[in-house]
């Protein structure tokens, strides 16, 4: 089955600074691949998404750069900020055909501090 | 996107009982799903929830233990059967938006079993 790699672990970050996460993804039919933001007790929250017939994607400070050929997609977060501070996965799943892209499979997770 | 709602939030229950836990979405959805998040760690898969039908388990998850119902397009139940210790986990229940594919999750179920 699937498998996602996620680094770093951890991530600290001045404020103003950028911030970049990566996944590697190991099943190449994997076409899907979106960001999930988690706050301290609250479920994830999808920030941004990006499909394999694009390399990249962006939404106001945040980008996601996808290079099917390697297998692995990044998270670059720019200019951050205190409130940034969360736990961010990555995940990839692959089209299941009909209507559902079906299930995700998520990377191990990254702590970013932004530090004010 | 949907707006999912869980119920309980949070409960701390005893080894051997059972917790059912409530997922309402406020739109009709084709997908649903259940996922564990251990203390610190990432999201594992449970299952999917078929609405009519049984549901599909991942590898590792079996129906004795985490049994799940869908009587309809807005609505789903786990049950954590036999609880020990090791069941203590944040349950997650997502949907999957019919017309984009993107999936969203409701704010978990915070489970403590002692």
């Amino acid at each position: 089955g699937e498998n996602v790699e996620q680094h770093p672990s951890t991530l600290s970050v001045q404020e103003g600074d950028s911030a970049v996460i990566k996944c590697t993804y190991s099943d190449s039919a994997s076409n899907y691949f979106p960001w999930y933001k988690q706050e301290l007790g609250k479920g994830p929250q999808l920030i941004i998404d990006i499909r394999s017939n694009v390399g990249e994607k962006k939404d106001q400070r945040i980008a996601v750069t996808l290079n099917k050929t390697a297998k692995h997609f990044s998270l670059h977060i720019t200019e951050t900020q205190p409130e940034d501070s969360a736990v961010y996965f990555c995940a990839a799943s692959i089209f299941a055909g009909g209507t559902s892209y079906g299930k995700l499979t998520f990377g191990q997770g990254t702590i970013l501090t932004v530090h004010p | 996107s949907a707006v999912i709602s869980q119920k309980p939030s949070r409960d701390i229950c005893q080894r051997g009982t059972s917790l059912t836990i409530q997922c309402q979405v406020d739109s009709q959805v084709t997908m649903m799903f259940w996922y564990r998040q251990q203390p610190g760690q990432s999201l594992t898969l449970i299952a999917t929830a078929n609405q009519g039908s049984e549901a599909t388990y991942e590898s590792g998850f079996v129906i004795d233990k985490f049994p799940i119902s869908r009587p309809n397009l807005t609505f789903s139940t786990l049950t954590v059967s036999n609880m020990s210790p090791e069941d203590s986990s944040i349950y997650l229940c997502s949907v999957e938006s019919y017309s984009s594919y993107e999936q969203y999750f409701g704010p978990g179920t915070r489970l403590t079993v002692t």
